[in-house]
């Protein structure tokens, strides 16, 4: 299938540092990106979105970056708190795919109290 | 309100028993996806359905894997013959109509002995 990756890389940080997860895409036609926030034993939940014909988007306490150049995503958490704790996917989307979402591998965020 | 409900949320069964795993999306979302999480990774894409166009079905692993859409809403997905590699967690969504943004059930966890 597509997009599955090996075992989900781990980020930790400290609470109330701020936390940073990256993304790599490979689709250069993808118009659209996502970041989704898994808690354990639950099914993704949509935290913040992205159009190529933008580069940076806020949210509240959360920050999505685009390089279109790179082909590279981040999500930047402000004052990381110990309720962040949880697996965070990007995903893409491109009308090249039938418009189906493509998830990237995940990375597991731990936040130490 | 209702969001996207799976059933069952944990299903066990022996290795070359046939499984059906089903989802209810939310109310007017037209398009549905399955998703496969195996313990520790990615989400991966196994079949997508856009209202009634055909379904996408290029994510399905092996044609032991079919699903269908009834009516536009309820989806079931089909395992036959499981296999103990077949085990991991099942994923549903669904998205309202030129959306992305997609909404996702809790999962079933599915254990082939």
């Amino acid at each position: 299938g597509e997009s599955v990756g090996l075992h989900l890389p781990t980020l930790s940080v400290q609470e109330g540092d701020n936390s940073i997860i990256n993304c790599a895409y490979s689709n250069s036609a993808s118009d659209y990106f996502i970041w989704y926030k898994q808690e354990s034993g639950k099914g993704p939940q949509f935290i913040i979105d992205i159009r190529s014909n933008m580069d940076k988007r806020q949210g509240q306490r959360v920050t999505v970056l685009l390089n279109k150049t790179v082909k590279h995503l981040s999500l930047q958490i402000a004052a990381t708190q110990p309720g962040d704790s949880a697996v965070y996917f990007c995903a893409e989307n491109s009308k090249t795919s039938y418009d189906k979402v493509i998830f990237g591998p995940g990375t597991s965020l731990s936040v130490i109290p | 309100g209702a969001g996207v409900s799976q059933s069952p949320s944990n299903k066990v069964t022996e290795k070359g028993k046939d499984v059906e795993l089903r989802c209810d999306p939310i109310s007017g979302h037209t398009a549905l996806y399955w998703y496969r999480q195996s313990l520790g990774q990615g989400l991966e894409f196994l079949i997508y359905f856009q209202g009634n166009s055909a379904p996408d079905k290029s994510g399905l692993p092996s044609d032991r894997f079919s699903a269908e859409r009834t009516g536009g809403s309820v989806s079931t997905l089909t395992i036959q013959r499981t296999q103990q590699e077949d085990s991991a967690v099942y994923l549903c969504a669904s998205s309202l109509p030129q959306s992305e943004k997609l909404f996702f059930g809790s999962g079933t966890q599915l254990s082939v002995l």
